[in-house]
């Protein structure tokens, strides 16, 4: 069974700080995902990371892909307040059969900056 | 595009009663999926579809779950009889096969049994 864990769940950083969310999971997996979710909203797409060594960035946020350590991360550079938002990684398994595209969802860290 | 469209946005019905929820997904794609959030059990596959057939139900929870994609445009999930602890935010998406393909999530329907 596929496991997908994120630490932390709970980040609280000030502005301009930097940080990064890590997400580990079990077994060998053809892609990653970064999603953010804010409150009562739906999810939106951050990032696919597709191979090893995969490094995408958006604004303050970059994001990394270690197949060999099965380990992705998320690093935030000089936060500011409207990043503010839960984040989620997401693991599919089996990109050429019949489970591509299912996600496995790690438990989302919940990220709020302050002043 | 539109994107995923779900509805009811909010649905508050009394326990037993039937609960139907309904998807659009993005117009080319060809896989869709139901996802449940709840605060215990975070995101949660339910069922997915490519080209309207189910391929992995195994997480629907029990018997009075259901799911059907008709057509390329149109999936329902049922619950029925509904219960209170189904009380959670539905979500479903859709993605095109391809290399860099993502699924792209409705906005939800919360769904509240009393």
């Amino acid at each position: 069974e596929l496991k997908v864990e994120q630490n932390p769940l709970f980040l609280s950083m000030q502005e301009g700080k930097n940080y990064t969310i890590y997400c580990n999971y079990s077994t060998t997996s053809d892609r990653l995902y970064w999603y953010r979710q804010d409150p009562g909203k739906s999810l939106e797409s951050l990032f696919v990371l597709l191979s090893n060594g995969a490094v995408k960035q958006e604004g303050r946020l970059m994001a990394s892909l270690d197949t060999k350590a099965r380990l992705s991360t998320l690093h935030i550079t000089a936060a500011v307040h409207d990043l503010s938002a839960t984040y989620f990684c997401a693991v599919t398994l089996n990109a050429g059969g019949t489970s591509y595209g299912k996600l496995t969802f790690g438990q989302g860290t919940i990220l709020t900056v302050h002043p | 595009d539109a994107g995923v469209i779900q509805s009811p946005r909010h649905e508050v019905t009394e326990m037993g009663q039937e609960v139907t929820l309904r998807c659009k997904p993005i117009s080319g794609h060809n896989s869709l999926f139901w996802y449940r959030q709840t605060m215990m059990r975070g995101l949660e596959l339910l069922i997915y579809f490519n080209n309207n057939v189910p391929i992995d139900d195994s997480g629907m929870p029990e018997d009075r779950f259901s799911a059907k994609m008709p057509n390329a445009s149109f999936s329902t999930l049922k619950i029925q009889p509904s219960e209170p602890r189904d009380s959670a935010v539905y979500f479903c998406a859709s993605s095109r096969r391809g290399v860099n393909t993502e699924a792209f999530f409705g906005q939800g329907t919360r769904l509240t049994v009393v």
